[in-house]
C-alpha cells in the first residue's frame, strides 16, 4: 500500500513550456486535491475532484488544468509555465467528507 | 474569503511544553485539524477536534477549542527534537461541498536541545 505518490519529485521548466504532474493513490479514495505551497502562504487549493470524471476549481486555478480519467489518478497540467508557478505542489486524497486527507510527498517545480 | 491565522515561528527548549495557537473565522466549521509537515515531506494529520468539543487529548498532544473566540490551540507536552516541524491549523469552512481544507500559513516549531 503505497498511499499517495507523485511524479516527478523535481522539475525545472523554462517559461512557456508545458508539463503534467501525476498523482496516484491506491486507497480507493473518492476525493482528490491539488495544492500549491509557497513560502509564507501556507497551502492553497488549485483544483479538486469528488470522483472519477469530475473536476472543480479551487482557490487559485488560473494557469492550471486537471483531469481525473481514472479514480486512482489525478493529473495537474501546466500548459504554458510562468515563473509565478514556481512552487511545491502537493496532491492529497480522502475518502469523503471530513475524513483525513492523505498527502503525497510533493513535487518541487521551478520555472525560469 | 475565510482566513486561518497562526503565528509563523515558535522556539522551545527540549522537554518544555509547546503551545501553537490558531484563530479561525468560520464559526460554522464542524471540524478543525492540526497537520504536521516535516522538512521535505508532505503533510500528516496529527489530530482533529469536532466543534462540539472543548478539549481533546491524545498522548502528548492536547487540543483546546474556544468556539466563542474562534481560537484553537495545540499543546505538545515534553517537546522533543523530533517535534521540530511546521504545524498547520486547518478548517473546513461551511458551504465547502467538497470538504476543502482551508489552511493557516503554518507555525514553524524549532526545538532547542
Amino acid at each position: 500500500n503505497a498511499g499517495v505518490t507523485q511524479t516527478p519529485k523535481f522539475r525545472v521548466l523554462k517559461t512557456g513550456q508545458s508539463m503534467t504532474l501525476l498523482c496516484a493513490q491506491d486507497m480507493n479514495h473518492e476525493y482528490m486535491y491539488w495544492y500549491r505551497q509557497d513560502p509564507g502562504m501556507g497551502l492553497r487549493l488549485i483544483h479538486y475532484s469528488v470522483g472519477e470524471g469530475t473536476t472543480a476549481k479551487g482557490e487559485v486555478p488560473d494557469g492550471y488544468n486537471v483531469s481525473r480519467l481514472k479514480k486512482q489518478n489525478f493529473l495537474l497540467g501546466l500548459e504554458s509555465a510562468a515563473p509565478s508557478q514556481t512552487s511545491v505542489y502537493f496532491c492529497a486524497s480522502g475518502l469523503a467528507g471530513v475524513d483525513e486527507q492523505y498527502f503525497g510527498p510533493g513535487t518541487r517545480l521551478t520555472v525560469t | 474569503g475565510e482566513d486561518v491565522e497562526q503565528s509563523l515561528f515558535l522556539s522551545v527548549r527540549e522537554g518544555d511544553s509547546s503551545v501553537i495557537n490558531c484563530t479561525y473565522t468560520d464559526s460554522s466549521s464542524t471540524y478543525l485539524y492540526w497537520y504536521k509537515q516535516e522538512p521535505g515531506a508532505g503533510l500528516q494529520l496529527l489530530t482533529y477536534i469536532f466543534s462540539n468539543m472543548d478539549m481533546k487529548q491524545d498522548q502528548r498532544l492536547t487540543v483546546l477549542l474556544n468556539k466563542k473566540d474562534k481560537h484553537l490551540s495545540l499543546r505538545i507536552a515534553d517537546t522533543q527534537t523530533g517535534d521540530s516541524a511546521i504545524y498547520f491549523c486547518a478548517e473546513i469552512p461551511s458551504g465547502a461541498g467538497s470538504y476543502q481544507l482551508t489552511f493557516g500559513k503554518g507555525t514553524k516549531l524549532s526545538v532547542i536541545p
